[in-house]
């Protein structure tokens, strides 16, 4: 069983550009959520999804960052119009259910 | 407002010994906790779990215990071995929503 796989794992934008992150959560696996962790920091809750329906969305900066879990394909982080301080590890973890959240090798987004 | 905390940054433990890796919160509410080991440029691997109607929690070498009236858990690791060497996060959850990190303890085990 393959694990939660995040892509690409690194990103580089411009100032402007948007970023796509990209998760496909462990199979068999109906929860999906996604972490920032900037630099000597820990690992901050952005939202919480499942299939189709944001459960969660408290951690979400309120412009330019949009997050969906369509019903097939990956989960996408959507980064608009990227500033330096967007720069940071953008982790997604997987559940089948509550509790144990089993993680990718996160996406090193650098902005320029 | 950081409602989970570890207070040491890092922790130095020779092989074979116990380490020790602490943690606090603030938030009563908090019914679930986690601790993940992080790798340089990789994503946190679940080590253990303890839900709050329980005070310990073992496997294998990592132990979890958790002292609810103190709003403490700790992680041992008996004994260390030099692959033990990460930064370990602790994190809590309420009800089964997201999870809250504290900001992590590097632990280096020296031979």
């Amino acid at each position: 069983n393959a694990g939660v796989m995040q892509n690409p794992r690194h990103l580089v934008r411009r100032r402007g550009q948007e970023a796509r992150l990209r998760c496909s959560p462990m199979k068999g696996h109906s929860h999906v959520y996604w972490y920032r962790q900037l630099p000597e920091e820990g690992l901050k809750f952005m939202v919480y999804l499942q299939k189709e329906n944001i459960i969660d969305e408290s951690g979400m900066p309120k412009e330019r960052f949009s997050a969906e879990f369509p019903k097939e394909g990956p989960s996408i982080l959507r980064i608009q119009q990227v500033v330096r301080g967007d720069s940071a590890a953008y982790f997604c973890a997987s559940s089948p259910g509550p509790r144990e959240q089993y993680f990718g090798p996160g996406t090193r987004l650098t902005v320029t | 407002d950081q409602q989970v905390k570890q207070n040491s940054p890092s922790l130095s433990v020779q092989e074979g010994r116990i380490s020790i890796l602490n943690c606090d919160y603030t938030n009563s509410m908090f019914d679930y906790f986690l601790w993940y080991k992080k790798y340089p440029a990789e994503g946190p691997t679940f080590l253990i779990s303890i839900s709050s109607i329980k005070d310990k929690n073992e496997d294998g070498r990592f132990t979890v215990f958790l002292n609810k009236s103190a709003k403490h858990l700790s992680l041992h690791i008996v004994p260390s071995q030099p692959g033990d060497s990460a930064v370990y996060f602790c994190a809590a959850s309420e009800d089964t929503d997201k999870l809250i990190f504290g900001t992590g303890t590097r632990l280096q085990v020296f031979p």
